[in-house]
C-alpha cells in the first residue's frame, strides 16, 4: 500500500538558517506528493504538490520540494527558516484510486531566535 | 469564503454522552472529508462524501461512529455513546478536484471525553 515515512518526529533550526525535512515514500508508480503546514490550534494548511514534471515544486511561503524518485524521497527545504515557520510538517501520498491521503506522523519544527 | 468551518471548536462531555460535530465546507467543492487526529495515531481519514454521498468509511472505528452530509452546505458526525479514547481533535475538509490533494481543513473540533 502506498505510504509516506517521516523519519525525523522533531527538528530544531536556528532562525536564518537553511532547513530540509525528509520525506519518503513507498508507491510503485509515480506518486502524488503534498507537504502541509499545521500551525498550533490550526487545521492543515497547503504548502505545495507534486503530481509529474518538474521535480522541482514551488509552495507558498517561500518553500521548495524535490521529488527523487532514485531515492523514494520528497524533501521539503527552505533556505532561510523565519520563527513564524515554526509549525508541524505532514507529508502526504494519494491512495486510494485517487481520492483519498494518507499522511505520514508528521515532523515538528522549532526554530530558535 | 470564509473557509471550512467547524462548529464547536471545544467540546467537553462525558463518557456515554451523544456528541455532534458540525462541519460547512467551503462553497462549490463537491468532496467533503473527516479526519481524527491523536499523538498516537496521528491523522486518520474517517470518511469521506463526494456530492454528498459517502464513498469510502473504511476509516469510522466503529459503530458508535456516524457521518451524514444532507446537503451540499453541511455534515455532521455524530460519536453515541462517546468514550474517553474518542477524545482527539477532528477535522473536516473540503475539495473541488476529485478529492486529490486539494483539501482545505478547517480549524478542528477538540473533542474531551471525561
Amino acid at each position: 500500500a502506498q505510504s509516506v515515512t517521516q523519519p525525523d518526529i522533531h527538528i530544531t533550526v536556528s532562525e536564518g538558517a537553511s532547513l530540509e525535512l525528509r520525506c519518503n515514500y513507498s508507491y510503485g508508480a509515480t506518486p502524488y506528493l503534498f507537504w502541509y503546514v499545521q500551525s498550533p490550534g490550526q487545521g492543515l494548511q497547503l504548502l505545495l504538490k507534486y503530481f509529474s514534471g518538474d521535480t522541482l515544486v514551488q509552495g507558498i511561503k517561500g518553500f521548495e520540494a524535490e521529488f527523487k524518485r532514485s531515492q523514494s524521497s520528497f524533501n521539503l527545504r527552505k533556505p532561510s527558516v523565519h520563527w513564524s515557520d515554526a509549525a508541524e510538517y505532514f507529508c502526504a501520498v494519494v491512495t486510494g484510486g485517487g481520492n483519498k491521503l494518507t499522511f505520514g506522523t508528521g515532523t515538528q519544527l522549532k526554530v530558535e531566535l | 469564503d470564509a473557509g471550512v468551518i467547524q462548529s464547536p471548536r471545544h467540546e467537553v462531555t462525558e463518557m456515554g454522552q451523544e456528541v455532534t460535530l458540525r462541519c460547512k465546507p467551503i462553497s462549490g467543492h463537491d468532496y467533503l472529508f473527516w479526519y481524527r487526529q491523536t499523538m498516537m495515531r496521528g491523522l486518520e481519514l474517517l470518511i469521506y462524501f463526494n456530492n454528498n454521498v459517502p464513498i469510502d468509511d473504511s476509516g469510522m472505528p466503529e459503530d458508535r461512529f456516524s457521518a451524514k452530509m444532507p446537503n451540499a452546505s453541511f455534515s455532521t458526525l455524530k460519536i453515541q455513546p462517546s468514550e474517553p479514547r474518542d477524545s482527539a481533535v477532528y477535522f473536516c475538509a473540503s475539495g473541488d478536484s476529485p478529492g486529490v490533494g486539494f483539501q482545505f481543513f478547517g480549524p478542528g473540533t477538540r473533542l474531551t471525553v471525561l
